[in-house]
């Protein structure tokens, strides 16, 4: 089956440093990449959408300038959180599908990244 | 807002009993509808998906949709111990995403 792959999987930063988080499709071309967050004892929430060779589009409240996020083949979006900051600590999750009008059982998540800053 | 909610729990139940989860959503034009399962730090994995009123069956998981009442269940016969995970009601609004509940947190008591 297709599988989506994150890394790293752990990573620990210091405030105001920057941390990339890379997101792959390893069997399949994703036109369309989501990235989810996700704190403590929530639900996924949806952060952004990107598709190949375009802007992201994000959503309400996410910060375009402090969650850069690149689509920039059909195999790899990276997510980089800027000048991070204890509060952007959190369970940040990839997901992918290669079909237009995606649904709940065409889109393929990713294990995961924990990011802790201290 | 598009809305998907479900009950935080936690649910305990006995293994070997039935596991009821419940969810409902704010539009009534939604036409897909998913559970997950997600195992503390680790991503939702797939379970369940469900189109069409009335029940779906998948092994030992039903999912029951009711579009009248906008509402969608999971049910787990012969609960395991290893089904002791956050079950995650996912609603597709038909916009390219997906919307997620709060989760209900599942525990099977041995």
């Amino acid at each position: 089956g297709a599988v989506v792959s994150q890394h790293p999987s752990r990573v620990i930063c210091k405030s105001g440093t920057s941390v990339k988080i890379e997101c792959r499709s390893l069997d399949f071309q994703a036109t369309t990449m989501f990235w989810y967050r996700q704190f403590p004892k929530q639900s996924l929430m949806l952060m952004a959408t990107s598709n190949e060779g375009s802007k992201a589009t994000y959503e309400q409240g996410v910060e375009k300038d402090k969650f850069l996020i690149n689509h920039a083949s059909l195999t790899l979006s990276t997510l980089t959180v800027t000048s991070a900051h204890p509060e952007d600590s959190s369970f940040y999750i990839c997901s992918a599908t290669n079909r237009q009008g995606a649904t709940g059982n065409t889109i393929y998540f990713g294990e995961g990244s924990w990011l802790t800053v201290v | 807002q598009k809305e998907v909610e479900q009950n935080s729990g936690p649910l305990s139940v006995p293994e070997g009993a039935i596991a009821s989860l419940n969810c409902t959503y704010s539009d009534r034009g939604s036409q897909s509808f998913f559970w997950y399962r997600q195992y503390s730090g680790k991503s939702p994995e797939l379970i369940m998906s469900i189109y069409s009123n009335g029940d779906k069956e998948d092994g030992r998981f039903t999912a029951q949709l009711n579009k009248a009442s906008q509402y969608v269940s999971l049910l787990i016969r012969d609960s395991q111990p290893s089904d002791s995970a956050t079950y995650l009601c996912a609603v597709y609004f038909g916009n390219e995403k997906l919307t997620f509940g709060t989760g209900t947190r599942l525990t099977i008591i041995p």
